[in-house]
C-alpha cells in the first residue's frame, strides 16, 4: 500500500495566487514525520518545511505553510503569492517513529507545478 | 559552502560493467542515503548508513552495494549494470533520522 499520496500530477496557477498541493499519507506510527522538497527543472531536491506528528502548530516558512490535518491524514502544501520561480516538481516525503531508528525517507510521486504569468 | 557533493554528475555504462559512485558531505552528518528517481516513481531508498562503518538496505536494494569507510563518504557501487538501473541517482545526508536531508545535485546513469 502506497504511504505517501499526491494525487495531482500537475497543477496550474496564475502568478501571485496561492496553491495548494496535496498531500495524503498512511501510518500507524504515533510519531512521525512529514517533509515537503521542491525539485526545480535542474533537478536538485530542495527541502521546504517539515512538520511532525506532535507539532502543535502548522509549519511555516516564508510563502510556504503547511496545513496539517491529522485526523484525516492529511500534510497539504500551501504556496502563497506564487512567484514564476516556484515552477517545478513538489515531493511530499515521510518519516515514520521521529524517536530514533527512522532512518527511511519514503516519498510520493509528486506534483508538478506550473505558475503562468 | 559545498554540502553534498556527488561524482560524477554523468556516466554511460555497457551491459555487465562496473562503477562507483562517490557521495562526499561536509557537514559532519551521521546519516547518509542513496537514492533513484524514475520518471513517474518519486524517490525510492536504495541504501542508507547511520554512521561510520555502518550500512542498511532500503527499499530497492538488489544490484548495488555500498560502503561508508569514512564518515564523510558514502560510495554506491553497481557490480554489472544493467539497463534497469539507468536512473537519476541522489545521495543525501542529515544529522539525525527526523532532521532534513540534504541532498547533491544527482548522477544520470545511463545503461545501454
Amino acid at each position: 500500500a502506497q504511504k505517501i499520496t499526491q494525487t495531482q500530477p500537475g497543477m496550474f496557477v496564475q502568478e501571485k495566487e496561492a496553491v495548494t498541493l496535496d498531500c495524503t499519507y498512511d501510518t500507524s506510527d504515533p510519531s512521525y514525520g512529514l517533509f515537503w522538497y521542491k525539485q526545480p527543472s535542474s533537478g536538485e531536491m530542495i527541502f521546504l518545511i517539515y512538520q511532525g506528528s506532535y507539532d502543535q502548530q502548522n509549519a511555516t516558512e516564508g510563502r510556504y505553510s503547511l496545513n496539517f490535518q491529522k485526523a484525516r491524514k492529511s500534510a497539504n502544501l500551501v504556496i502563497s503569492a506564487s512567484q514564476l520561480g516556484d515552477s517545478a516538481m513538489y515531493f511530499c516525503a515521510m518519516r515514520e517513529g521521529t524517536q530514533g531508528g527512522s532512518e527511511k525517507l519514503v516519498f510520493g510521486k509528486g506534483t508538478k507545478l506550473t505558475v503562468n504569468p | 559552502n559545498a554540502g553534498v557533493t556527488q561524482t560524477p554528475k554523468f556516466r554511460v555504462l555497457k551491459t555487465g560493467q562496473s562503477m562507483t559512485l562517490l557521495c562526499a558531505q561536509d557537514m559532519n552528518h551521521e546519516y547518509m542515503y542513496w537514492y533513484r528517481q524514475d520518471p513517474g516513481m518519486g524517490l525510492r531508498l536504495i541504501h542508507y548508513s547511520v554512521g561510520e562503518g555502518t550500512t542498511a538496505k532500503g527499499e530497492v536494494p538488489d544490484g548495488y552495494n555500498v560502503s561508508r569507510l569514512k564518515k564523510q563518504n558514502f560510495l554506491l557501487g553497481l557490480e554489472s549494470a544493467a539497463p534497469s538501473q539507468t536512473s537519476v541517482y541522489f545521495c543525501a545526508s542529515s544529522y539525525w533520522g527526523n532532521q532534513p536531508q540534504h541532498f547533491g545535485d544527482g548522477t544520470r546513469l545511463s545503461i545501454l
